[in-house]
C-alpha cells in the first residue's frame, strides 16, 4: 500500500526557506502515471495548490501570487522521494503542508490518489 | 483560476439520515472533478473522481453527481465513521483548486 510521509522543520524564520520532504513507501516514484504534488492549508483558510513534479524532473508550478516564483519543487528517484523549497518565507506561509500522488499525464493533472498526513509548518522569528 | 464554493460550510445530520453536500465552480469544469474525506489527524481520502465515479473501496452511499458548474455529494444514510470534512477539487484548469469544505457533525 503506497504511503507518503512528509518530515522537515516545524518552524521556519521569516525570510529563509522553508524546506520540505515526502518519503514514498510502498511502491515506486518512477511511473509516468502519476504527479508527485505539494499542498498546503493556512490555518482557517482552504487547500491550496502549491505545484507538482514529475519523476523526469519537471515541475509544475502554481502562478498564484502569493506563492510568486518563490517554489521549487524536486525528486529523487534513488532515493523515492520529492522536495519542497519554498525561499523568502512570511507569516503568510504558516500551513499544514501535504504531499500527495496526482494522477496525470503529458502535462495534465487530475485528482490525487494518496495523500501525506500533512505538517504543520510556523513562520516565526 | 477557478473559485470552488461549498455549501454549506456546517452541516448537522444525525446517524442514519442523508446528507447532501453542494460544490460550485466559478466556470465550468464538465465533470472533471473530485471529492474527499478528511478526519482530524488523518490524510485526506480520495472518495468521488470524474464527479461520479467512486475510487476503491469506497462504500456505495457515496455518489456524486453534476457537470458543469454544479456537483452534489450525497451520503445516503450516514455511519458514525462518516463524520468529517469533505471537499471538492476540479483538474479542468490549472492550477488544481479546491473548494473551502464541508463539516459534517452529529445533530
Amino acid at each position: 500500500q503506497l504511503q507518503l510521509q512528509e518530515s522537515g522543520p516545524g518552524l521556519v524564520k521569516p525570510s529563509e526557506t522553508l524546506s520540505l520532504t515526502c518519503i514514498v513507501s510502498g511502491g515506486s516514484i518512477n511511473s509516468g502515471r502519476y504527479y508527485w504534488g505539494w499542498i498546503r492549508q493556512p490555518p482557517g483558510k482552504g487547500l491550496e495548490w502549491i505545484g507538482s513534479v514529475y519523476y523526469s524532473g519537471i515541475s509544475y508550478d502554481n502562478p498564484s501570487p502569493s506563492l510568486k516564483s518563490r517554489v521549487t519543487i524536486s525528486i529523487d528517484t534513488s532515493k523515492n522521494q520529492f522536495s519542497l523549497k519554498l525561499s523568502s518565507v512570511t507569516a503568510a506561509d504558516t500551513a499544514v503542508y501535504s504531499c500527495a500522488r496526482v494522477l496525470g499525464g503529458r502535462g495534465r493533472h487530475y485528482y490525487l490518489d494518496v495523500w501525506g498526513r500533512g505538517t504543520t509548518v510556523t513562520v516565526s522569528s | 483560476e477557478i473559485v470552488m464554493t461549498q455549501s454549506p460550510t456546517t452541516l448537522s445530520v444525525s446517524p442514519g439520515e442523508r446528507a447532501t453536500l453542494s460544490c460550485r465552480a466559478s466556470q465550468s469544469v464538465s465533470s472533471n472533478l473530485a471529492w474527499y474525506q478528511q478526519k482530524p489527524g488523518q490524510a485526506p481520502r480520495l472518495l468521488i473522481y470524474d464527479a461520479s465515479t467512486r475510487a476503491t473501496d469506497v462504500p456505495a452511499r457515496f455518489s456524486g453527481s453534476g457537470s458543469g458548474t454544479e456537483f452534489t455529494l450525497t451520503i445516503s444514510s450516514l455511519q458514525s465513521e462518516d463524520f468529517a470534512v469533505y471537499f471538492c477539487q476540479q483538474y479542468s484548469n490549472w492550477p488544481l483548486t479546491f473548494g473551502g469544505g464541508t463539516k459534517v457533525e452529529i445533530k
